[in-house]
């Protein structure tokens, strides 16, 4: 069975802190992605990843960074934490290019920045 | 510029009856339309796509219906349950190109019992 598992459900960090979101998929997929969903603006997509070490910007880069060291995870990292960046945060993957387009979704990350 | 768009952020059908959520897109080059469903506190789940070589696909409950002249896709529900209450987001994509997938802002769907 499909499985895409987030490292938390719930965070509260402060302004100005370092954090790391976690994503770790078992179904030996290429590409990853993050996402965050704000009421009213739907799913926006922050980077992905197609391989091990690669990475691409998506549409709202600004303020994250990422890192993939192993096909099964992606980090997504918050260099300094602001308020605006306070939102759900949705982990995916998806198969080879040419396998389909559908992406497996992770049970998502509440992040509060206060 | 919002290349996808839901343009109804809520909808309320009563239990049996046939629940329609539409969605527009304005890039012809996606050729690939999904649509997802989510329940809160858990993230999106998929439920039906379609080519845009086809204008049709079912399963079971769930048809989507593609018109790529409008530029418009339509996800129907017949009958709703109960169940089916949830936001619902369509997604659209290039079928060769990077599958990324570009989202719709979403329709609320209550079925009222």
């Amino acid at each position: 069975d499909v499985k895409v598992t987030q490292s938390s459900r719930y965070l509260v960090k402060r302004t100005g802190e370092k954090v790391f979101l976690e994503c770790v998929q078992d179904m030996d997929h290429e590409n990853m992605f993050w996402y965050r969903q704000d009421p009213g603006l739907g799913l926006r997509l922050i980077y992905f990843s197609y391989d091990v070490k690669m990475k691409e910007k998506g549409d709202i880069p600004e303020g994250y960074s990422v890192s993939r060291e192993k096909k099964e995870r992606f980090s997504l990292i918050l260099e300094s934490a602001s308020t605006n960046q306070t939102s759900m945060y949705l982990c995916a993957s998806s198969l080879l290019r040419g396998a389909g387009v559908e992406q497996y979704f992770g049970p998502g990350t509440r992040l509060t920045v206060t | 510029d919002q290349q996808v768009k839901q343009n109804s952020p809520s909808l309320s059908v009563q239990e049996g009856r046939i629940s329609i959520l539409n969605c527009d897109y304005t890039n012809s080059m996606f050729d690939y339309f999904l649509w997802y469903k989510k329940y809160p506190a858990e993230g999106p789940t998929f439920l039906i796509s379609i080519s845009s070589i086809k204008d049709k696909n079912e399963d079971g409950r769930f048809t989507v219906f593609l018109n790529k002249s409008a530029k418009h896709l339509s996800l129907h529900i017949v009958p709703s349950q109960p169940g089916d209450s949830a936001v619902y987001f369509c997604a659209a994509s290039y079928t060769f190109g990077n599958e990324k997938l570009t989202f719709g802002t979403g329709t609320r769907l209550t079925i009222i019992p």
